[in-house]
C-alpha cells in the first residue's frame, strides 16, 4: 500500500537555525498538508498546498514558516529561524480529493524536531 | 470555539476484553466524524469515517456510532488485541475548508496479556 514518507526521522537542530523537513507525498494524490503535536497536546493544523500553492494555513503558521514542492514528489516545511516551542512531531499529510467525504488524510510517520 | 473531548484519557485492559472509547464534540457545522489509530512514534491511519445520516459503523473489530443530536461519538474495539494498543483520536470536521478540522487529544489504550 502506497505509504507518506518524511524525513529525517529525529532532527536535533540549535535554536535559530534553518531546518526543512522533507515529505513524499502518495503519488496520485493532489492536496498535501503540515500538522504538528507537541508532546502531550493535541494533532494542529498547520497548512494545507493544493495546486502549488498554499490554499490555507494556521495562525501557527506564521512567517517563519514556508513550504515547498521544488518538484514532483517532494513536498518540503521550511522553519526559518528555530525557537524552542518549535520542538514538536511534525507530521505531513495528503489526501487525494480536497473536502470530499471519501478521501482521509494519509500521515507518515512523523519527524520528531528537537530544538536546543 | 469548536472542540472535541475524548474519555477516559488513558485505559488499560486485558488481552481478549471489550472496551468503548467516548468522543463529544462541539463542532459545526458538522460534515463529518473519523477515528484514527496512533501507533507509538507514527502517523495517525483512518479507521473509520461517520456522516451525519450514519449512526453505526463497523471495521472488523471496530465499531463505531454516531448521536449527531447529543454530537457524541464512541469506538467500541471487541476481543482487544496486544496489537490494539495505541492512541486513538476522534477527529471531526466542519463544513468549509482544512483549518475545520478539529483533533481530540485522543485515549490512549494499553491491551495487556
Amino acid at each position: 500500500e502506497p505509504e507518506v514518507t518524511q524525513t529525517p526521522s529525529h532532527q536535533v537542530t540549535q535554536m535559530g537555525q534553518e531546518v526543512i523537513l522533507r515529505c513524499v507525498p502518495i503519488s496520485n494524490h493532489l492536496y498535501f498538508y503540515w500538522y504538528r503535536q507537541i508532546l502531550g497536546q493535541k494533532v494542529e493544523f498547520l497548512v494545507s498546498f493544493y495546486n502549488n500553492e498554499i490554499s490555507e494555513k494556521s495562525e501557527i503558521f506564521d512567517d517563519q514558516f514556508s513550504v515547498e514542492r521544488p518538484d514532483g514528489s517532494n513536498f518540503t516545511l521550511k522553519i526559518r529561524s528555530t525557537k524552542l516551542e518549535d520542538s514538536a512531531m511534525y507530521f505531513c499529510a495528503s489526501s487525494e480529493l480536497g473536502n470530499s467525504y471519501n478521501s482521509p488524510l494519509h500521515f507518515g510517520n512523523g519527524t520528531r524536531l528537537t530544538v536546543t | 470555539k469548536n472542540q472535541v473531548e475524548q474519555s477516559p484519557q488513558s485505559l488499560i485492559i486485558l488481552e481478549g476484553k471489550n472496551c468503548t472509547l467516548q468522543c463529544n464534540y462541539t463542532v459545526s457545522p458538522f460534515s463529518n466524524l473519523r477515528w484514527y489509530k496512533q501507533d507509538t512514534g507514527r502517523g495517525p491511519v483512518s479507521l473509520t469515517i461517520m456522516t451525519f445520516s450514519e449512526n453505526t459503523k463497523s471495521n472488523g473489530r471496530y465499531t463505531a456510532t454516531l448521536d449527531a443530536d447529543t454530537k457524541q461519538s464512541s469506538l467500541h474495539i471487541t476481543a482487544s488485541q496486544l496489537s490494539d494498543s495505541a492512541s486513538y483520536i476522534c477527529v471531526v470536521r466542519s463544513s468549509g475548508g482544512y483549518q475545520k478540522v478539529t483533533f481530540g487529544i485522543g485515549t490512549k489504550l494499553q491491551v495487556i496479556p
